[in-house]
């Protein structure tokens, strides 16, 4: 089965700084690489994804990068605000199966 | 509101009893899911469902059994639960899983307290 890290577990950083979380995965099938949201109490939501024909993908402040030769791919949050404080999931998958990673703490102080 | 609805928000049962959860879709989506979420570990997939026909059953005890009458309504029955089964239990649907995976749209979660 597919193995998911994320790193790191916990990350804070003030107001304006860049965040960046990598994902490591071992299936080499996965085409499907996206990133989730949950903010405290609230549902999952998608934030963004790439597919595994693309390398990079922005909006806005939030980008994606992959590189399936290392299976990994980093979400990347520029002039983070205190909104961003949530927990992130990586989800890489194949054919019809996400797996989750262990999640990514952000706190974000103003 | 992302079209998926879950119900009841909040339950709270003793290991003896039988209850129900039920999640419905608004989307039109052809493949449902049950996801376990707990604070140890991140979310699990239980079920998983596409037209009606269960496609995904990953080791979930017999204690919990999905049921899916049609493509927008989606049911989790309990009973005998274990505290340890105490967590949030996350609905999520998809558009079609026979097209690949793409993006999971989730309920708000049932949260479970198993006495």
């Amino acid at each position: 089965g597919e193995n998911v890290e994320q790193h790191p577990s916990t990350l804070s950083v003030q107001e304006g700084d860049s965040a960046v979380i990598k994902c490591t995965y071992s299936d080499s099938a996965s085409n499907y690489f996206p990133w989730y949201k949950q903010e405290l109490g609230k549902r999952p939501q998608l934030i963004i994804d790439i597919r595994s024909n693309v390398g990079e993908k922005k909006d806005q402040r939030i980008a994606v990068t992959l590189n399936k030769t290392a299976k990994h791919f980093s979400l990347h949050i520029t002039e983070t605000q205190p909104e961003d404080s949530a927990v992130y999931f990586c989800a890489p998958a194949g054919f019809q199966k996400l797996v989750f990673g262990t999640g990514t703490r952000l706190l974000v102080s103003p | 509101e992302t079209g998926v609805t879950q119900t009841p928000r909040h339950l709270v049962m003793g290991m003896t009893n039988k209850k129900s959860l039920k999640c419905e879709q608004h989307l039109g989506h052809n493949a449902m899911y049950w996801y376990k979420q707990s604070a140890k570990k991140p979310l699990e997939l239980m079920f998983v469902y596409s037209l009606e026909e269960r496609v995904e059953n990953n080791s979930v005890p017999s204690r919990f059994s999905p049921e899916c009458p049609n493509s927008s309504h989606l049911f989790l029955h309990l009973h005998t639960l274990q505290p340890e089964d105490s967590a949030l239990y996350l609905c999520a649907s998809s558009q079609a899983i026979d097209r690949g995976a793409g993006e999971l749209f989730f309920g708000e979660g049932s949260r479970l307290t198993v006495l």
